[in-house]
């Protein structure tokens, strides 16, 4: 079964760091572009990071410089390493498969087709 | 503020049609970046209702529909059920952020 279990949320002080992870079954991270979507308390989702396949990684402007995704393929999970947190980093950290093809064709924007359960970091003093 | 543009809130009643806009720019879908569909229930984690515009996974409803033109796109729920009250977000990809971006979400009630 194809699945993903996000890891290592909790609370901690504003300027403190928190490491997430998603573990992955049932495929290869290394061969998917895995995402990390945040969603604040009662709000909307929000693209936090991607690493693809070959390595890349890309960040949303609001935690470019604090935050980095990385995967470690021997244990087919990915990890958000957290760094300088601030209260309005305070979510639920969804991880998510990215694809961008289907059956033969293939789009434009990558979609997420996988996600996990998520996992919630708080931050308060 | 979030770069794609949803109505906050949509409601119908049982068995109508409901219809929920995605507005973007020329850097996203405006640019012909592909947009997708979300359902995040009460609770729960989203799920992927429409991929590449119009496409459904396994196992949604062909009550559900998408489209694009321009720079919005649309999703469509026909024959509205009481299990379909839920939030729904779109999704493209951004070329001046370099990432992918979300609707606000819409939360869609059925009276």
């Amino acid at each position: 079964e194809v699945q993903l279990v996000e890891s290592g949320g909790g609370l901690v002080q504003p300027g403190e760091s928190l490491r997430l992870s998603c573990a992955a079954s049932g495929f290869t991270v290394s061969s998917n572009y895995m995402n990390w979507v945040r969603q604040a308390p009662g709000k909307g989702l929000e693209w936090v990071s991607v690493i693809y396949t070959a390595g890349g990684t890309y960040y949303a402007d609001s935690v470019k410089g604090r935050f980095t995704i990385s995967r470690d393929n021997s244990k087919n999970t990915v990890y958000l390493q957290m760094n300088s947190l601030r209260a309005e980093d305070t979510a639920v950290y969804y991880c998510a498969r990215g694809a961008y093809c289907s059956g033969g064709r293939c789009f434009s924007a990558p979609y997420m087709d996988v996600w996990g359960k998520g996992t919630t970091g708080t931050v308060s003093s | 503020q979030s770069v794609l543009t949803q109505p906050p809130a949509v409601s119908g009643a049982p068995g109508q049609r409901v219809t929920i806009s995605c507005t973007g720019s020329t850097s996203n879908i405006g640019a012909g970046y592909d947009v997708h569909w979300y359902q995040q229930l009460p609770g729960t984690a989203p799920k992927l209702l429409i991929y590449g515009n119009s496409n459904r996974p396994s196992g949604v409803p062909d009550r559900f529909s998408g489209s694009k033109s321009g720079t919005s796109a649309s999703l469509a729920i026909t024959g509205l059920q009481a299990e379909d009250e839920a939030d729904y977000y779109c999704q493209s990809y951004d070329s001046s952020l370099s990432g992918s971006v979300f609707g606000g979400g819409t939360k869609l009630t059925v009276l």
